[in-house]
């Protein structure tokens, strides 16, 4: 089945230690991306990444940090989270057959920092 | 720097049909507008995505006027399930970031 997977769902941490949500996509997709929801504020891509060591930052990714070593996962990095960044999390996978617009979701990772 | 806008919110009933519009201004000019919809708890879902003019599937139409500022989702006769957060998406010139749309919470009433 065509997917794009997330881990954890649910995280709840301290400030300051450093976290790792990963994302898989097992469609072969050149381009990722991830993305915080927020109430009020909706769906804001923190990076994105064209294709394997090809990453490019969104509108917010002060706070965060990925790599793309391999073309199905895209990790999401928090190197010392802080409460600002409680937040819903999305990775999003699409091709470029599609000129990237079809993005396919996650189920999401519901963070919160204390 | 791109900037789109949705109405907040709607309300319909079921069996009408019914029009959701996002303003976006200073987008690529060689890419598509793309539509999704997103369930409480679920992540977005892609509904429809079109260059310009009209572009029908099963599930919407969306409709682009021809200086592309703006575009249409169109939902004919709305169901109960339809009741969900609408969201355009749009990709300014010159980056391959995304930028979604203020979202649309449609709300279908019996």
């Amino acid at each position: 089945e065509a997917q794009v997977t997330q881990n954890p769902r649910y995280l709840i941490t301290v400030t300051g230690k450093k976290l790792t949500v990963t994302c898989s996509q097992n469609m072969n997709h050149e381009y990722m991306s991830w993305y915080r929801q927020d109430p009020g504020l909706g769906l804001r891509q923190i990076y994105y990444s064209m294709n394997v060591e090809v990453t490019d930052k969104g509108d917010v990714p002060e706070g965060y940090k990925v790599s793309r070593k391999e073309k199905r996962n895209f990790p999401l990095i928090l190197e010392s989270p802080s409460p600002n960044q409680t937040s819903l999390y999305f990775c999003a996978s699409s091709s470029r057959q599609t000129t990237y617009n079809e993005q396919f979701f996650g189920p999401g990772t519901r963070l919160t920092v204390l | 720097l791109a900037k789109t806008t949705q109405p907040i919110s709607m309300d319909s009933y079921e069996g009408q049909e019914v029009n959701i519009t996002c303003s976006h201004n200073n987008i690529a000019t060689n890419d598509y507008i793309t539509w999704y919809q997103q369930f409480p708890s679920q992540g977005p879902r892609f509904i429809i995505q079109g260059y310009k003019t009209k572009v029908t599937n099963e599930v919407a139409s969306l409709f682009i006027p021809a200086d592309r500022k703006s575009s249409t989702l169109s939902l004919p006769r709305v169901s109960l399930s339809d009741t969900a957060v609408y969201y355009c998406l749009v990709r300014p010139p010159g980056t391959y970031k995304y930028i979604f749309g203020t979202g649309t919470r449609l709300k279908v009433l019996a």
